[in-house]
């Protein structure tokens, strides 16, 4: 258990309103990231951060930004929600040097209408 | 191709029964390999690694075969609360990547 948490863990939102979802680590680690999944998808990766202030796009980024000013937060946000950004967001990190085991948050589930 | 592919299943199999995954990727400069477990509704948690030689942790047995490039997992004995949807990982350089899951029912 790396003691990641996300808020909020659940959220109804109108289209065109912005949206950001926090990913918050006790343990230090390194890198983390934030994915989506959606049935007959699996998980996608959005974006990820390797430092602070170091992020870099996943598969999936149009319509999200991250920032992460602090090593122990990771803020997703979605600048103008779409119903296609209705999804379970999922938060991870990884420590990194040597260790690759990635611990996920609880996620959050994000509709919207 | 996706990069890492799994039969999505579901497999239905009786309890007690032993039950086998398999795991193909495509990418012959991955380095290492894991096997996830996600309950429904819940994050996905490192079930365990994949190392070439094979290893074991209880009823659990994982392989990797580099030549062929896929990666198996072995449940014996399978308990009703095996049932969860087992994902494929596998990492290159900075890339995590996950396959979509296989779903796995133990049935009474």
């Amino acid at each position: 258990d790396a003691g990641i948490t996300q808020s909020p863990r659940h959220k109804v939102t109108e289209t065109g309103t912005p949206v950001t979802l926090r990913c918050h680590q006790t343990e230090n680690h390194r890198y983390m990231y934030w994915y989506r999944q959606d049935p007959g998808h699996g998980l996608r990766l959005i974006h990820y951060s390797y430092g602070v202030k170091d992020t870099d796009k996943g598969e999936v980024s149009d319509g999200y930004s991250v920032s992460r000013s602090k090593t122990e937060d990771f803020l997703l946000t979605l600048e103008s929600a779409t119903s296609s950004q209705t999804s379970v967001y999922f938060c991870a990190t990884l420590a990194g040097d040597g260790q690759e085991t990635q611990y996920f948050g609880p996620g959050t589930r994000l509709l919207v209408l | 191709r996706k990069e890492v592919e799994q039969d999505p299943g579901p497999f239905n199999v009786p309890e007690g029964a032993t039950v086998a995954f398999n795991c193909t990727y495509s990418n012959s400069a991955s380095q290492s390999f894991f096997w996830y477990r996600q309950d429904c509704r819940k994050e996905p948690k490192l079930l365990m690694s994949v190392y070439s030689s094979g290893n074991e942790d209880g009823r659990f047995t994982a392989q990797l075969n580099r030549a062929s490039q896929y990666i198996s997992l072995l449940i014996r004995d399978s308990k009703l609360s095996d049932s969860a949807t087992y994902l494929c990982v596998v990492n290159r350089d900075d890339k995590i990547i996950f396959g979509k899951g296989t779903r796995l029912h133990i049935l009474p």
